[in-house]
């Protein structure tokens, strides 16, 4: 059974449209993340997200907006792509509390032409 | 705000031989600290976490890491490398204001030759 599942798997598309990457955890967590991973596979948080509260990092433009239409479900929709969106996006949960492992899915990677 | 130093985006050893990658932290308070590796075309899997407690501690595959507070370090280490353990190596903390979030470094791509 796949933990941390994410469709889809690649996705290419022209700057200025809108896309959406889903992510599903069945392992029960409370807390689901999205990362970024540029070219030099850098790897930064984009968002954290519960039930309770959605945490957004100051870096992120506000073209990309998560949506949790559940707590096994964390969707990110991206506005006005641009090419420098292109990059791996890794979804990811955890149980709250401090010091749990994240569990990641297998990414989707994204190219805007 | 937490930040996380990885020293050699790229390290290159022969099978069988030390593997060391190096990491270094920096952390307003006690801080999470966690090793992931990443396969080519994959996510990032678990290799190792340091909460409390003991400061050496064993992952999977024969790695272990050593929590250094006065170094501020958390290097990782295996005795023996494979052929498998070629890939991307991420450290990364978490912890304080930043609640459950990581911090990741740089990476640091193993190489491994036979």
């Amino acid at each position: 059974d796949t933990a941390v599942s994410q469709t889809p798997k690649y996705l290419v598309t022209q700057m200025g449209n809108d896309k959406s990457i889903k992510c599903e955890q069945n392992l029960g967590h409370d807390t689901m993340y999205w990362y970024k991973q540029d070219s030099k596979k850098f790897l930064k948080i984009m968002f954290s997200y519960n039930n309770k509260e959605l945490i957004i990092n100051e870096t992120v433009p506000n073209r990309f907006s998560p949506k949790s239409p559940d707590k096994a479900h964390l969707n990110l929709h991206i506005n006005s792509l641009e090419l420098g969106d292109s990059a791996v996006y890794f979804c990811a949960s955890s149980l709250l509390v401090g010091g749990n492992e994240q569990f990641f899915g297998p990414g989707t990677r994204l190219t805007v032409l | 705000a937490q930040s996380v130093t990885q020293l050699g985006s790229h390290v290159s050893v022969s099978e069988g031989a030390l593997v060391l990658l190096r990491c270094n932290y920096s952390s307003s308070v006690p801080p999470y600290l966690f090793w992931y590796v990443q396969y080519p075309n994959q996510g990032l899997q678990l290799l190792l976490k340091y909460t409390t407690g003991a400061t050496l501690v064993k992952g999977i595959n024969g790695f272990e890491a050593e929590f250094k507070k006065s170094e501020t370090s958390f290097h990782l280490t295996k005795p023996s490398a494979h052929m498998s353990d070629a890939a991307e190596y991420f450290c990364a903390v978490s912890g304080g204001n930043a609640g459950n979030m990581l911090t990741f470094g740089g990476g640091t791509r193993l190489m491994v030759k036979p």
